[in-house]
């Protein structure tokens, strides 16, 4: 069964620290991985997606994420933070053959000045 | 404009009473998806549809009914046998077929269950 697993639940950090958000997932067939963010009051915005080809993908906002197809992960990084990246971060997985569409869930990020 | 609109924003039900949930696309997409979103849970997955007349239970079918008339339209129906209704409600649409693209969500319905 497809799944997607997000162990950071709530990450605390001060501005200009490094991040890295991990995220999981099962599924034996080809799959499209998405991160979304949902700032506080907010509606659901992609942040980055991974289709094919170069495993680094770069997103907005100086976000990038990293393929490792061994792992089943598509780790979540950022190299400075900034107050305003508080949020909350979702990895989401799509299995291209069904459609199927899940999320993990979720991590909440807060940055502190 | 090309979206993707549920309706209404708010909505309250006395315990016990169906509900439905608007979700309308003009995206021209094929795939449609109803999530759930709780504190803590993420967005877990109701229903899902990859073309008309067709949709497949999600990880939290239990007390949800879909229908998929039309391409446009994914109407969610949250009966009287959901235990615990009162949730934020996610509607969203993509391609689908197995395009390399991302969905798009709606505004989002919060129902509250009285």
């Amino acid at each position: 069964a497809q799944s997607v697993s997000q162990h950071n639940h709530h990450v605390i950090l001060s501005e200009a620290a490094s991040l890295e958000l991990g995220c999981n997932y099962s599924y034996g067939g080809t799959v499209n991985l998405f991160w979304y963010v949902q700032y506080p009051g907010q509606h659901l915005q992609l942040l980055l997606k991974y289709f094919s080809g170069d495993p680094l993908v770069k997103g907005i906002k100086g976000f990038e994420a990293e393929f490792i197809k061994s792992k089943f992960s598509f780790n979540l990084r950022k190299p400075s933070v900034q107050w305003s990246d508080t949020a909350e971060y979702f990895c989401a997985v799509n299995a291209r053959n069904t459609d199927k569409l899940i999320f993990g869930t979720g991590t909440r990020l807060q940055v502190f000045p | 404009d090309g979206g993707i609109t549920q309706s209404p924003k708010y909505l309250f039900r006395k315990e016990g009473q169906n509900v439905t949930l608007s979700c309308e696309q003009n995206l021209n997409h094929d795939a449609m998806y109803w999530y759930r979103q709780d504190p803590g849970q993420g967005l877990r997955l109701i229903y899902y549809s990859q073309i008309v007349n067709d949709f497949q239970k999600g990880d939290i079918a239990e007390g949800y009914s879909v229908s998929r008339e039309k391409k446009e339209s994914f109407p969610l129906t949250v009966t009287s046998a959901q235990k615990n209704p009162t949730a934020f409600y996610l509607c969203a649409s993509a391609p689908g077929r197995g395009r390399n693209t991302e969905a798009f969500f709606g505004q989002g319905t919060r129902l509250t269950v009285v």
